[in-house]
C-alpha cells in the first residue's frame, strides 16, 4: 500500500532563504507526482506536477524533482517570501490504485517571516 | 475558465441529520473526486465519479455516498451524520481519470457537525 511522507512537519525561515521541502513515498511505481499549496481553511492550488518519467519541473521561483527509483521529490523554494507561508502537500497517483485517487502526504506548514 | 466551485462554503448539521454538498468541476472535465480532510487526518480518498458512475471509493462507511450528473457536476451525501464528520470536504475534477491528468481543486465545503 502506498505510503506519502513529508518531513518536516512545519517549518519557519526569514525571507530571502532558499528552503528545501521533502516527499518520500514508499511505493516507486506511480505515475505521476504532485505539489500543492493549501492556505488555512482554503482548497488546493496545484503548483507543480511531475510524470513518472520526467525529473524534475519548474515554475517560477519553484523547482520540483523527482527520483522515482528512491521515491522521493523534493520542492526547492527559491528566495522565500512572507506571501509562500503556507501548507505545501505533495501527492503521488500510484500504479497499484489506477485512476483511484492521489495519495496525499500530511504536508509541510511553512513560515516565512519578514 | 472558471474553476472547480463547490457549494455551500459553509454547512452546519446536527449529529443524525444529513448533508448535501455540491461540486462543479471544470468545463471539459469528466472525472469527478471527493476527498475529506480531517483535523489531524491529512486528505483521505472519498468517492470518484467519472461518466455517471461511481468508479472507486475509499475506506468510508455506506453513509458516504453520491451521483454524477450528465453535465458532471457531483453530489456528495452525508446520511446519519456523526461528530468526526466535521472536517473540509474537497472536490476534484481532472480531464480523465487522474493517473494521467492533473487534478484540479475546489474551495471546499466546510461541514460543522454539532
Amino acid at each position: 500500500k502506498q505510503e506519502v511522507t513529508q518531513i518536516p512537519a512545519a517549518l519557519s525561515v526569514p525571507e530571502g532563504e532558499n528552503l528545501v521541502l521533502n516527499c518520500s513515498f514508499t511505493d516507486s511505481a506511480i505515475y505521476n507526482l504532485q505539489w500543492f499549496r493549501q492556505d488555512p481553511g482554503k482548497g488546493l492550488t496545484s503548483l507543480l506536477l511531475i510524470q513518472s518519467s520526467q525529473r524534475e519541473q519548474t515554475s517560477g521561483r519553484l523547482n520540483a524533482s523527482l527520483d522515482k527509483s528512491s521515491g522521493r521529490s523534493t520542492l526547492y523554494i527559491a528566495a522565500s517570501q512572507p506571501g509562500d507561508s503556507a501548507t505545501y502537500l505533495c501527492a503521488v497517483s500510484s500504479q497499484d490504485q489506477a485512476g483511484t485517487a492521489l495519495i496525499f502526504g500530511k504536508g509541510t506548514t511553512l513560515s516565512v517571516s519578514s | 475558465e472558471a474553476g472547480v466551485t463547490q457549494s455551500p462554503t459553509h454547512l452546519i448539521k446536527t449529529r443524525g441529520q444529513q448533508a448535501t454538498l455540491r461540486c462543479s468541476p471544470i468545463s471539459g472535465h469528466t472525472s469527478v473526486y471527493w476527498y475529506q480532510q480531517a483535523l489531524g487526518l491529512g486528505l483521505q480518498f472519498l468517492l470518484w465519479y467519472d461518466e455517471g458512475e461511481e468508479r472507486n471509493r475509499g475506506n468510508f462507511p455506506p453513509r458516504f455516498s453520491g451521483r454524477q450528473f450528465p453535465n458532471y457536476s457531483s453530489e456528495l451525501n452525508v446520511n446519519a451524520l456523526e461528530l468526526e464528520d466535521s472536517a473540509l470536504y474537497l472536490c476534484a475534477s481532472s480531464r480523465g481519470q487522474v493517473s494521467f491528468r492533473e487534478q484540479y481543486f475546489g474551495p471546499g465545503t466546510r461541514l460543522t457537525v454539532t
